[in-house]
């Protein structure tokens, strides 16, 4: 089965503006989770989906936000950034009962 | 609120030896999953080992294992014969029950660097 894909991988924005990253999941998995990844805060959990429902919400501000397809795609969407939200954004899919999560390769924002 | 605490930011161990990676965490939860994930440079990451909580038992990958203490809510990792690509980070990761809205929670992360 092919893996976890992020587009897009790299990405650069300027503050003010607002961005959309996107992952698909591997076939059949139905749960889409996304995290922060920054040197100061570590790995922080956003959200996660699960059949087209957001199913848990991290501590973020609600500039952050996501969504899914029917088809389990995930996109998450970023408003207003600021400089702060220079990240690596890492996107996980789930398809097992014990909830393992498959990260993809990662999307890498810089906001200047 | 679930919290994950590795209390060692780096460790170093040498080609062959083997290292233990400590992980704590904090939960009212009764059932839950464990897992270690393994992040080298390329920034990947690479899921290492799981324990679910219900089971007793502690789980083995090939050169990877835990020792889970369910009442200590301790869950440590074990690297027997550390390879030169065992160098990377390591976080322990918490998840409840998937049926529950139960946050998804990391470790800060434990350095490894295996040396010659």
């Amino acid at each position: 089965k092919a893996g976890v894909t992020q587009t897009p991988r790299y990405l650069i924005k300027t503050r003010g503006q607002q961005v959309t990253l996107s992952c698909s999941p591997i076939s059949g998995h139905r749960s889409v989770s996304w995290y922060q990844q920054t040197p100061g805060q570590g790995l922080q959990f956003l959200f996660e989906y699960f059949s087209e429902t957001q199913r848990n919400k991290g501590n973020f501000p609600g500039r952050f936000s996501g969504r899914q397809f029917s088809n389990s795609r995930s996109e998450m969407n970023v408003s207003t950034l600021e400089l702060g939200d220079s990240a690596l954004y890492l996107c996980a899919s789930s398809g097992g009962s014990t909830g393992e999560q498959y990260f993809g390769p990662g999307t890498r924002l810089t906001v200047t | 609120a679930q919290t994950v605490t590795q209390s060692q930011p780096e460790m170093s161990v040498q080609e062959a030896e083997t290292v233990t990676l400590s992980c704590t965490y904090d939960t009212s939860e009764n059932n839950y999953y464990l897992f270690w994930y393994k992040q080298p440079p390329s920034r990947q990451m690479i899921l290492v080992i799981r324990q679910e909580a219900y089971k007793q038992q502690n789980a083995t990958e090939n050169r990877f294992s835990v020792n889970f203490q369910k009442a200590a809510k301790s869950f440590s990792l074990k690297i027997s014969d550390s390879q030169l690509g065992d160098t990377a980070m390591y976080f322990c990761l918490y998840r409840g029950n998937t049926g529950t809205a139960s946050k998804l929670t990391f470790g800060t992360g434990t350095r490894l660097q295996v040396t010659l």
